[in-house]
This record gives structure tokens, sequence and C-alpha cells, in this order.
């Protein structure tokens, strides 16, 4: 059973506009979640988190938001930059455990077209 | 510079000669952990270590072994590979729950 899913593979956006990335998840526990950011030929990093005391998190290009009824969250860009064209990860976790015990997404690969 | 360090980068060996990919931190961090990257799967813990002789196992450990002799290194062993291992493999560390996991490059492996 998926606890996180970002039901889109693939996202294509033209450079200027607002990307937007899903994730979705289903344990009620999870009241952490956080967003990496993946180049090809390199490891995860750290783009953006939020706490579930939260419903939003900025930080300049990127927004998070959260819909805790809905066990959703979405990533914002904007605007998009040819250079964000990665892969995104969205990962969950609970208090306590953190980054000890993160469950990621599939992740979505979101292409910037010039 | 901080830094998880990764060995090799690329692997080609086939079925059943054991290998191990290295994995070394210089944060001091006292979590580390073995990730795979599968095309669909996206990623999943193979095994964690929360200190000096301290593992566990994570989603997917069946075919690997892991150490943690010393604080630094964490090595991921695999004694008898087999093709379904084929896979992008990552180390990552972190001193404590609430500071970020960093990633290694990444290792990928391809068993024949």
């Amino acid at each position: 059973d998926q606890q996180v899913k970002q039901n889109s593979p693939s996202l294509s956006v033209q450079e200027g506009r607002i990307s937007i990335l899903n994730c979705d998840y289903t344990n009620s526990m999870f009241d952490y979640f956080l967003w990496y950011k993946k180049y090809p030929a390199e490891g995860p990093t750290f783009l953006i988190s939020i706490s579930s005391i939260k419903d939003k998190n900025e930080d300049g290009r990127f927004t998070v938001f959260l819909n805790k009824s809905a066990k959703h969250l979405s990533l914002h860009i904007v605007p998009s930059q040819p250079g964000d064209s990665a892969v995104y990860f969205c990962a969950a976790t609970y208090s306590g455990a953190g980054s000890y015990q993160l469950t990621f997404g599939k992740g979505t690969k979101l292409s910037v077209i010039p | 510079e901080a830094q998880v360090t990764q060995n090799p980068r690329y692997l080609i060996t086939v079925t059943g000669k054991k290998l191990t990919v290295t994995c070394s931190q210089n944060m001091n961090h006292e979590y580390m952990s073995w990730y795979r990257q599968d095309p669909g799967l996206g990623l999943r813990q193979i095994y964690y270590s929360m200190n000096v002789e301290v593992t566990d196992k994570g989603d997917v450990p069946e075919g690997y072994k892991v150490s943690r002799k010393e604080k630094r290194n964490f090595p991921l062993i695999l004694e008898s590979p087999s093709p379904n291992q084929t896979s992008l493999y990552f180390c990552a560390s972190t001193g404590s729950p609430n500071e970020k996991l960093f990633f290694g490059s990444g290792t990928q492996l391809s068993v024949l």
C-alpha cells in the first residue's frame, strides 16, 4: 500500500509559467512533509518543507500548500525556469521520526521548456 | 565541504559475485541509511543505522547487508547479487530527526 502518492509521472511547463506538482498521502499519522529535488547523476536535495500546523510555506519561487482534510499537498513554482527541470519527490514523516523515517512518493519529472 | 561520498558511481557485475558499495560522510552524523531508486517505484529504504553498531531493516532489506563499525562509514553489501538488484542506490545521512537528509550522488548498479 503506497502511503505517499505522486500520480503524475511527468509534467511539462513553459518557461515563466507556473508549475504545480501534486502529492497525496493516506497515513493520518504523517504531520511533516518535504519536497526533494533530483537532477540526473546527482542525489536528491532538500527543497522545502511544511508542518501540519501550517497550510502554506513559501521560499522564494517555491510554495508548498497543505490541505490536511484532503490529505493533499502541492508544490508551486512561480515563475518556472529551465533550471527547475528535475525529478521532484514528495516525502512524509511524523513527529519524533523526522528525517529518520521518510516515506517517499514515486517522483514527478518536471520539464520546463524555454 | 559537507558531503556524503559513495563509491563506485557505476558498477557492472554478474549474478552471485559479492560486492560492496561504500558510503562515507564527513558531518559527524549519527544516522545513515541506504535507499534504492527504481523507475515507477521512487525511493525505497533498504537499511538504516542510528549509530555505531546499531542497524535495522528498512522497507526492502532482502538480499542486502550493512555494517556500521565507524560513525562515518556505512557500507552496503550484496553477498550474492541478482538481476532484480539492478538499481540506482543512494546513501544518506543526517544529524537529527529535525535536520534534512543529505544524499550521496548515487551508485548505478547493473547485475547481469
